[in-house]
């Protein structure tokens, strides 16, 4: 029962080096969500998909990029990280409209 | 623009009430939702309610919902050190749009 399994949980990077954060979800859901989490904060949305095909930017979407690959994936890249990007990362999925949001378990990165 | 506010912190005593308290500024929100996160986990769906209804219960877990004054409170009672972890008020908005508050982080002691 998987689940939304994201990859990696640790990551630390230096400044300037680029990643990407995987996810995967095995629930059919058609909308899938990358939101980083801040101390005080709550969840912020970078980037959302709503299907297959299809991205949009969210709240705070400038330094990212998405590629929802299939039903099942969407990754989450960072170009150029810098410090300000330290936080921990959640994706989600939801069958559309319900609000019901499926998380996995976060990734911490850290950029030095 | 739009938010959703709640305190930050709660402490309680195991076996007392706790009640964790959320105020939202949009009008238009659908549902609202309490999402509860346990340390190095994510968020999972606790309970939500319908912005028609003003209140909800599940077995420990009571929402209120005062439409009027944008106040939404989940009250857990008899509270177990089980429930330590943070809280999260939410709201649905466009009928697609989620908006999270920055959690409540309740602590219970023995």
């Amino acid at each position: 029962n998987a689940g939304v399994t994201q990859t990696p949980k640790f990551q630390v990077l230096k400044t300037g080096q680029s990643m990407t954060l995987q996810c995967a979800q095995d629930m059919n859901h058609n909308s899938m969500y990358w939101y980083r989490q801040d101390p005080g904060m709550g969840l912020r949305l970078i980037y959302y998909s709503a299907s297959e095909g299809t991205t949009d930017k969210g709240e705070v979407p400038n330094g990212y990029n998405v590629s929802r690959l299939n039903k099942r994936e969407f990754s989450l890249r960072l170009e150029s990280a810098a410090p300000s990007q330290t936080s921990v990362y959640f994706c989600a999925s939801e069958e559309r409209g319900t609000g019901e949001l499926f998380f996995g378990e976060g990734s911490r990165l850290t950029v030095l | 623009g739009e938010d959703v506010e709640q305190s930050l912190f709660l402490s309680v005593r195991e076996g007392d009430s706790s009640v964790i308290n959320c105020t939202y500024t949009d009008s238009s929100s659908t549902y609202l939702y309490w999402y509860k996160q346990e340390p190095g986990a994510g968020l999972q769906l606790l309970t939500y309610i319908f912005s028609n209804m003003d209140m909800k219960q599940d077995q420990r877990l009571t929402v209120l919902l005062n439409k009027k004054d944008k106040h939404l409170s989940l009250r857990i009672a008899d509270t177990q050190t089980g429930d330590s972890a943070i809280y999260f008020c939410a709201d649905l908005y466009n009928n697609n749009d989620m908006r999270f508050g920055a959690g409540t982080r309740l602590t219970v002691k023995p």
